[in-house]
C-alpha cells in the first residue's frame, strides 16, 4: 500500500533553534519527493522536490534530504523565525500509466514561539 | 500568491442548500485538480481535469459535481451535503497532467462549514 507517514505531529521550538521533520514513505515505484509549506488558511507552497539520484536540497534554511535506499526523507529547519509556523506536508510521487499519483502525508504542524 | 484563487474563502451552508466554488488559475496551466483536506487527515484527491476534460474522479460523492469549462476555470457544485463534508477545499493546477517535476500550484481554500 502507498503510504507516506510523518513524525512529529506536532513541534513547538523556540525561535533561533533548529528542528528536524521526519517522512517515511513506501510509495513505488518513485517518482519524487516533495517538501510543502502550508500557512494557516493558506494552501501549500512547494519547498523543495527531489528525485532518486538526489540526497540534500537546500532552499534558503530548509535543507532536505534522501535516503531512497531507506524510503526516509527529513526536512532540517535551520534558525527558526515565527514565520515558519505553518504546516510542513511531505508528498511522494508514483508514476502509473503515463500519469502522475502524488500520496500526502499528514503534515507536521511547527509551532516557532518568541 | 501562487496565481490560483478560489472564491469563496469561507462558506457556511445548510445541508439542504446548494453552493458552489469556484477556481480560477493564471498560470496557463492545463491540469486542474479538487482536493478535500479535513482536520489530522491527509490530502484528499477528489478530481483531476486535463484539458478540459476530466480523468479521475476517486470514488466521490454525486453531492459532489465538477465542472470545467475552459482550462482556466474549476468549479466543484455542492448540494444535500452532511456536516461531514466540512473541510478545507484545495483547487491546484499544473503544466501537464504527468509533470516531469510533479509541481502543482495550490489556491488559498474555501474553509467550508457545513451545518
Amino acid at each position: 500500500k502507498n503510504q507516506v507517514e510523518q513524525s512529529p505531529q506536532s513541534l513547538i521550538i523556540l525561535e533561533g533553534k533548529n528542528c528536524t521533520l521526519q517522512c517515511n514513505y513506501t510509495v513505488s515505484p518513485f517518482s519524487n519527493l516533495r517538501w510543502y509549506k502550508q500557512d494557516t488558511g493558506r494552501g501549500p507552497v512547494s519547498l523543495t522536490i527531489m528525485t532518486f539520484s538526489e540526497n540534500t536540497k537546500s532552499n534558503g534554511r530548509y535543507t532536505a534530504t534522501l535516503d531512497a535506499d531507506t524510503k526516509q526523507s527529513s526536512l532540517h529547519i535551520t534558525a527558526s523565525q515565527l514565520s515558519d509556523s505553518a504546516s510542513y506536508i511531505c508528498v511522494v510521487s508514483r508514476t502509473s500509466g503515463g500519469s502522475y499519483i502524488p500520496t500526502f502525508g499528514r503534515g507536521t504542524s511547527l509551532i516557532v514561539h518568541p | 500568491e501562487t496565481g490560483v484563487t478560489q472564491t469563496p474563502r469561507h462558506l457556511v451552508m445548510g445541508m439542504t442548500n446548494k453552493k458552489s466554488l469556484k477556481c480560477e488559475q493564471h498560470l496557463g496551466h492545463n491540469a486542474m485538480y479538487w482536493y478535500k483536506q479535513s482536520a489530522k487527515k491527509p490530502l484528499e484527491l477528489m478530481f483531476v481535469y486535463s484539458l478540459e476534460e476530466r480523468v479521475e474522479n476517486n470514488s466521490v460523492p454525486s453531492r459532489f459535481s465538477p465542472e470545467c469549462p475552459n482550462s482556466s476555470h474549476l468549479f466543484l457544485h455542492l448540494h444535500t451535503l452532511q456536516p461531514e463534508d466540512s473541510a478545507l477545499y484545495l483547487c491546484a493546477s499544473s503544466q501537464d497532467r504527468a509533470p516531469r517535476s510533479g509541481e502543482q500550484y495550490f489556491g488559498p481554500g474555501t474553509r467550508l462549514t457545513v451545518t
